[in-house]
């Protein structure tokens, strides 16, 4: 089946740091979408990438999609107290119709 | 405004008795999903369906049954046959099973077992 792996697991930050979370698929995927779940609540659809390379943006987010298409990244720039949750990767592997859902990386944020 | 709507928010069940938490939605999406998630871990598909009387099992459906009679409403029966049960149990929709737009998540029932 399909293995997807989420790095790092945890990772505490200094308010206006930057982090990085990885997702990393053993096969090629068709998308890859990011979700954020604030601790106690639900996750947030973030964002699709579809295209080998892809790069979009929204304010302090930056999310990549690799040239083979089997890895993805999400940066935060300068890290705020709101960004604390969980960031999930949710691949869709090419030719497969089920998205499965990463481990999730938990971030903390120290003002 | 349009979304999902899961009930109860919390639940508190005996062992050996079945539940069903509830999942509505009227985003008039065709794909709806059960998740499972446990303390501190990602999300493990249970159930999902692409179009009314129709369903699928995901990953860990063993101990779980869904119906999908309305396209709106998505029911999960927790049975006496699930191991652990306790646990976090989201719902979710989409257009479709590869939509661009993502997942609509429910703000999830936390059923313990006790």
């Amino acid at each position: 089946g399909q293995q997807v792996m989420q790095i790092p697991q945890y990772q505490h930050v200094q308010e206006g740091e930057d982090f990085t979370t990885y997702c990393n698929s053993s096969t090629t995927l068709s998308n890859i979408q990011w979700y954020k779940q604030r601790p106690g609540g639900h996750p947030v659809f973030l964002i699709q990438l579809v295209k080998s390379g892809e790069v979009k943006k929204q304010k302090r987010l930056t999310f990549q999609f690799g040239e083979a298409k089997k890895n993805s990244s999400l940066h935060i720039t300068a890290t705020q107290t709101t960004d604390v949750g969980t960031y999930f990767c949710a691949p869709l592997r090419a030719g497969g119709f089920k998205t499965i859902f990463g481990a999730g990386t938990r971030l903390f944020v120290k003002a | 405004d349009g979304g999902i709507t899961q009930s109860p928010k919390y639940l508190f069940r005996k062992e050996g008795q079945n539940v069903t938490l509830s999942c509505e939605q009227n985003l008039n999406h065709d794909a709806m999903y059960w998740y499972r998630q446990d303390p501190g871990q990602g999300l493990r598909l249970i159930y999902y369906s692409q179009i009314v009387n129709d369903f699928q099992k995901g990953d860990i459906a063993e101990g779980y049954s869904v119906s999908r009679e309305k396209k709106e409403s998505f029911p999960l029966t927790v049975t006496s046959a699930q191991k652990n049960p306790t646990a976090f149990y989201l719902c979710a929709s989409s257009i479709g099973l590869t939509s661009g737009d993502g997942y609509t998540f429910g703000s999830g029932t936390r059923l313990t077992v006790v």
